[in-house]
């Protein structure tokens, strides 16, 4: 797979369940970002969880880290059909590279959520 | 909450035209990004700025693209000559420092005819 790569690529929930997203990547990262779009629109920033930390919340949203396993994972709990959009993970280089700041995407998991 | 905010929202261009895709990133940041994503495709990176110089590109930021920071708000990106494969989102972004929160504008659709 390539960097930041997401699994599924497509999750259909009915409102009120918990829906987790998974993201792999390859080389060593500085940080790794969950980002929201919705259809046709920017990217909102959810969550920035470091190299060395191993999970982070957010209201709603829990996000791990496995850097062993090059892996993270988003949950959203309880979602809403508000949640309905596309998740990203997004991985920035480690300092001293030439790739630190510079964000590699994956192809982003497709969210619904039936009311 | 500061945003970074992308101008103009949808732009139609004929083939071989200039575009300046203009930005005003979030006003203590210092690092300064442009994206693209084509329709249905990754978001892909395309350059980085920093200290009023490019500090990284991608090879999809060849000769015909250019970055400025005219002054102390503005970033902009110039596509010299468009050709219809441009025709995308583009998306400006900056952090205030590396390894931090990168944060987004909306996004410039750009589409080339």
């Amino acid at each position: 797979s390539q960097q930041g790569e997401e699994d599924p690529q497509a999750l259909s929930i009915q409102e009120g369940e918990n829906a987790t997203m998974n993201c792999s990547y390859k080389t060593s990262i500085n940080n790794l970002q969950w980002y929201r779009q919705n259809s046709g629109r920017g990217l909102v920033h959810l969550i920035l969880i470091r190299s060395n930390e191993r999970e982070k919340h957010s209201g709603r949203l829990r996000v791990t880290l496995d850097t062993s396993k090059k892996s993270s994972s988003l949950l959203i709990t309880a979602s809403r059909a508000a949640d309905t959009a596309s998740y990203f993970c997004a991985t920035a280089g480690r300092a001293g590279g030439t790739s630190y700041g510079k964000l590699t995407f994956g192809q982003g998991t497709i969210l619904t959520v039936h009311p | 909450e500061p945003e970074v905010t992308q101008t103009p929202s949808h732009q139609v261009t004929q083939m071989g035209q200039e575009v300046i895709l203009r930005c005003v990133p979030i006003s203590n940041h210092l690092y300064f990004y442009w994206y693209r994503q084509i329709l249905g495709q990754k978001v892909e990176f395309l350059v980085s700025f920093y200290n009023n110089e490019i500090s990284e590109k991608s090879e999809i930021f060849d000769d015909q693209f250019s970055v400025e920071r005219p002054d102390g708000s503005n970033f902009t990106l110039k596509i010299r000559s468009t050709k219809l494969e441009d025709s995308a989102m583009y998306f400006c972004a900056s952090g205030s420092w590396e390894g931090n929160t990168i944060y987004f504008g909306e996004g410039s659709w750009l589409t080339v005819v």
